[in-house]
């Protein structure tokens, strides 16, 4: 069975402040990872992914996520926050066997003030 | 554009009718999902295809709902007597393997009065 924990519901930060959401996963098999964002009004967009290469994966607009199987997580952060970072994030988990399903978090909602 | 589409976008209907939307996959794309997402919530997986067997529902897929996706290409959502629950955004997406990332449509807002 596989499941995800987005640790914070909100992030609210400053512009030019590091960013750092949080995400917890659970997997029977060692799984896919990734981090999608979502707009007001837009499509889900990925940010990046990670499948079993490198623990360190970058992503566009700046993200990058490490894998760590020992605490089985995978954080989103970003060095300096810009307005246009204010949305929804979701970290979502898939696993590599069965049916491929996958499951998403409940999704952390970043404000970024001026 | 050839990206996941998905129609019609925005849905009205009353309440005990039925509805029906449309998603084409990219092209390449042999796996199709479907989600629903509701207000404040991520979404929540209902269902899978691989080419046109449905591998996988969710228990949230109840017996109004159905899916089909006849011929592996285009798929599509049916939602039997509406009821006001069934009020939520309904995303498709597709991918080409197992490894890659799944990208989305749009979705299809669908509200029940």
């Amino acid at each position: 069975a596989q499941s995800v924990t987005q640790l914070d519901s909100h992030v609210s930060v400053s512009e030019g402040t590091p960013v750092l959401l949080r995400c917890n996963y659970s997997s029977s098999y060692s799984p896919s990872l990734f981090w999608y964002v979502q707009h007001p009004n837009k499509g889900l967009q990925l940010l990046l992914k990670y499948t079993s290469a490198a623990t360190l994966v970058k992503g566009i607009n700046g993200f990058e996520a490490e894998f760590k199987k020992s605490e089985t997580s995978f954080h989103l952060t970003k060095p300096s926050a810009h307005m246009s970072d204010a949305a929804e994030y979701f970290c979502v988990v898939r696993g590599n066997t069965g049916g491929f399903k996958t499951i998403f978090g409940a999704g952390t909602r970043l404000f970024v003030k001026a | 554009d050839t990206g996941v589409s998905q129609d019609p976008r925005h849905k009205i209907t009353k309440r005990g009718q039925n509805v029906t939307f449309r998603c084409d996959p990219i092209s390449e794309h042999n796996r199709l999902y479907w989600y629903r997402q509701t207000l404040g919530q991520g979404p929540e997986f209902l269902t899978y295809f691989q080419n046109e067997a449905q591998l996988e529902k969710s228990r949230l897929l109840s017996d109004r709902f159905s899916a089909e996706r006849p011929k592996g290409s285009f798929s599509t959502l049916e939602i039997q007597r509406t009821e006001q629950g069934d009020s939520a955004m309904y995303l498709c997406a597709s991918s080409s393997d197992v490894n890659t990332e799944a990208f989305f449509g749009q979705g299809t807002r669908l509200t029940v009065v």
